[in-house]
């Protein structure tokens, strides 16, 4: 099937920097990517929507001037979070939509993950 | 998306039949129900989705009914390295939203 590659797996980071996690559709074009926040025995909790050459779309509470996202190709969407804190510390996952016989999205198109990146702020 | 609900824990004898339900009684006709594992510290692992009829590929089986208001993943023979949260999601083709999913742990 479809490869999602996410890079780093894990990091740690002093509080304050920033971290940028990259998401690559590795054989497959993307017009959409998700990004997901999971902590500690909970679910997955999506936080925004990509969208290739536009703005993404932030899920209610979460701050777009701290996580910021680009999609800057078919390929690639990056997530940075910026001044980190250790309440930033979670599991992030990304995933991306492929675009199906029709060229787009459809809900008869399966959505492909990424490994996921640990995050720890200290 | 329509809302989906699955009880938090099962355990399964391992090699015997899993049988995981979930409900999405508001689901609507143009969306597929789609089922994705989570073992510990990966990202979600797709296992198979429908729409209305029955499917079975080489890691479960999916059985909808036919007011499609329910469904049931069935993993035939669960191992050791079944253990892992299973989540059911129904997608209209925007974007997927995760439940509490159910953990399942298989036994020895």
């Amino acid at each position: 099937g479809a490869v999602v590659s996410q890079h780093p797996s894990w990091v740690i980071c002093k509080s304050g920097t920033s971290v940028k996690i990259e998401c690559r559709s590795l054989d497959f074009q993307a017009t959409t990517m998700f990004w997901y926040r999971q902590f500690p025995k909970q679910s997955l909790m999506l936080m925004a929507t990509s969208n290739e050459g536009s703005k993404a779309t932030y899920e209610q509470g979460v701050e777009k001037d701290k996580f910021l996202i680009n999609h800057a190709s078919l390929t690639l969407s990056t997530l940075t979070v910026t001044s980190a804190h250790p309440e930033d510390s979670s599991f992030y996952i990304c995933s991306a939509l492929s675009l199906g016989q029709t060229g787009t999205p459809s809900s008869n198109t399966e959505a492909f993950f990424g490994q996921g990146t640990r995050l720890t702020v200290v | 998306d329509a809302k989906t609900t699955q009880p938090p824990s099962m355990d399964c004898a391992e090699g015997r039949a899993a049988n995981l339900p979930c409900n999405h009684s508001t689901i609507s006709g143009n969306e597929y129900v789609y089922w994705y594992r989570q073992i510990h510290s990966q990202g979600p692992q797709y296992i198979i989705h429908g729409l209305k009829n029955n499917e079975t590929n080489e890691m479960a089986s999916l059985i909808i009914t036919e007011d499609r208001k329910s469904s049931t993943l069935i993993l035939p023979h669960a191992t050791l390295r079944d253990t892992a949260v299973y989540y059911c999601i129904s997608h209209s083709g925007n974007m997927l939203t995760f439940g509490g999913g159910t953990r399942l742990m298989v036994k020895p």
